[in-house]
């Protein structure tokens, strides 16, 4: 299994356009996490989904950013207009039914100038 | 504890001593603990977990503790290595409504040196 796959593995970007995020879950598992990582807040999780459907969004910093599960493999994370505060690594997570040690991608690092 | 802060804890050990990270956790509702450890650009690796209804489970050179009462984690690495040079968060998961939101800790800087 090749686990959890993220893309683009480094993302620099001019304030104000748009990002997208990609993950792949590993295969068999139903439930996809999106976390951020800066060293002022350490891992914050932004949303989660169970069997394609958004269970809890409360960690998405604001309507700028939104995430989707176009089918149970793969999820994107969208940020519309970026801004220099979102520079972070974003990862993603997948585990079966959120249970077990979730296992994660290699991260996304974003650099909005 | 809350991920804030640009200061993570620190621990030096020298090869071969025997490491112990530790933790304190906030909601004394969560039923599922996790160790992760995270290598310089890398994502967090699953490490070991643990079930409140235990105080204290195994692995290969690593072993978890659990103290409920004071709202306590630890990890204890036996035998350390060069290898286990990286950053290790306590993760937790509340259960109930917020199943599967799981919550990291800032992380402790482990150094092992040669």
């Amino acid at each position: 299994d090749a686990g959890v796959i993220q893309s683009p593995r480094h993302e620099v970007t001019e304030m104000g356009q748009e990002v997208t995020l990609r993950c792949k879950l590993i295969s068999g598992h139903n439930s996809l996490f999106w976390y951020r990582q800066t060293m002022m807040r350490g891992l914050e999780l932004l949303i989660y989904f169970n069997n394609n459907v958004p269970i809890d969004d409360s960690g998405m910093p604001e309507d700028r950013f939104s995430a989707k599960m176009p089918n149970a493999s793969f999820s994107t994370l969208k940020i519309q207009p970026s801004e220099p505060r979102d520079s972070a690594v974003y990862f993603c997570a997948s585990s079966l039914n959120q249970q077990d040690g979730y296992t994660f991608g290699s991260g996304t690092r974003l650099t909005v100038v | 504890g809350e991920s804030v802060g640009l200061h993570l804890p620190t621990l030096s050990v020298q090869e071969g001593d025997n490491s112990i990270i530790n933790c304190a956790y906030s909601n004394s509702a969560s039923d599922y603990f996790i160790w992760y450890k995270q290598e310089s650009g890398k994502g967090p690796q699953f490490i070991i977990d643990i079930r409140s209804n235990m105080d204290k489970r195994q692995g290969q050179r690593v072993t978890v503790l659990l103290n409920k009462t004071v709202k306590h984690l630890s990890l204890q690495i036996a035998a350390t290595q060069p290898g286990d040079s990286a950053v290790y968060f306590c993760a937790e998961n509340a259960g109930g409504t917020s199943y599967g939101k799981l919550t990291f800790g800032q992380g402790t800087i482990l150094t092992v040196h040669p």
